[in-house]
């Protein structure tokens, strides 16, 4: 069946680090594919997605590539501020595999960052 | 406009007791999806609307829960002869139809179970 696997947190990083939280997929069909942000406190909303292989998905600063020959979807940022601290969820939509529009949802990589 | 409301915020009830937890879409949405988030777990799928019928209730995990949606709006997520291990946040999600529509996401309702 479909599912997402996603690097384990937490993560700590120092103000203006490099960040990568890595998400790898199984799918049978051609899903689309999520990164949501959960905020302390909130709810969780989109941060960015991609449709199809190659596509680049764009946000805040935030980026990640759809990857069909590595089934990957990593995030990345260039230069993380303790305002990205929060809670970072991968998760896929494959339409062909159920029936409806389901979320398969990773566990989530919890991300503080340190002034 | 609007978000995607829930209510409660926060519900303390007795192991036994049953509850009834409340979403409201995005006027114009006609998926609703119910989530579960456990203390250091990922989201658990319980159930999807489109409409007001439930194509996918695999996700339910037990007989002591149950979904309904009226009016292809508002829905009621109901667990009855509530357990300890129901004590988690439960979250309500909406979207357009379509597969690659985002979905929306509430605030949740914190279920605590003494």
């Amino acid at each position: 069946g479909d599912s997402v696997t996603q690097m384990e947190g937490p993560v700590t990083l120092s103000e203006e680090a490099f960040l990568t939280i890595n998400c790898t997929y199984t799918a049978t069909g051609y899903p689309s594919l999520f990164w949501y942000v959960q905020y302390p406190g909130e709810g969780l909303q989109l941060l960015l997605k991609a449709t199809k292989a190659d596509d680049k998905g764009s946000n805040k600063g935030f980026e990640a590539t759809y990857r069909k020959e590595t089934t990957s979807f990593h995030l990345e940022k260039g230069s993380v501020q303790v305002s990205d601290s929060a809670v970072y969820f991968c998760a896929l939509s494959d339409p062909l595999s159920n029936t409806g529009n389901q979320f398969y949802f990773g566990t989530g990589t919890s991300l503080t960052v340190i002034p | 406009g609007a978000g995607v409301s829930q209510s409660p915020s926060n519900k303390v009830t007795e192991k036994g007791k049953d509850v009834e937890l409340r979403c409201d879409p995005i006027s114009g949405h006609t998926a609703l999806y119910w989530y579960r988030q456990s203390l250091g777990q990922g989201l658990e799928f319980l159930i999807y609307f489109q409409g007001n019928s439930a194509p996918d209730k695999s996700g339910l995990p037990s007989d002591r829960f149950s979904a309904e949606r009226t009016g292809g709006s508002v829905s009621t997520l109901t667990i009855q002869r509530t357990q300890q291990e129901d004590s988690a946040v439960y979250l309500c999600a909406s979207s357009l139809e379509g597969s690659y529509n985002e979905q929306f996401f509430g605030p949740g309702t914190r279920l605590t179970v003494l």
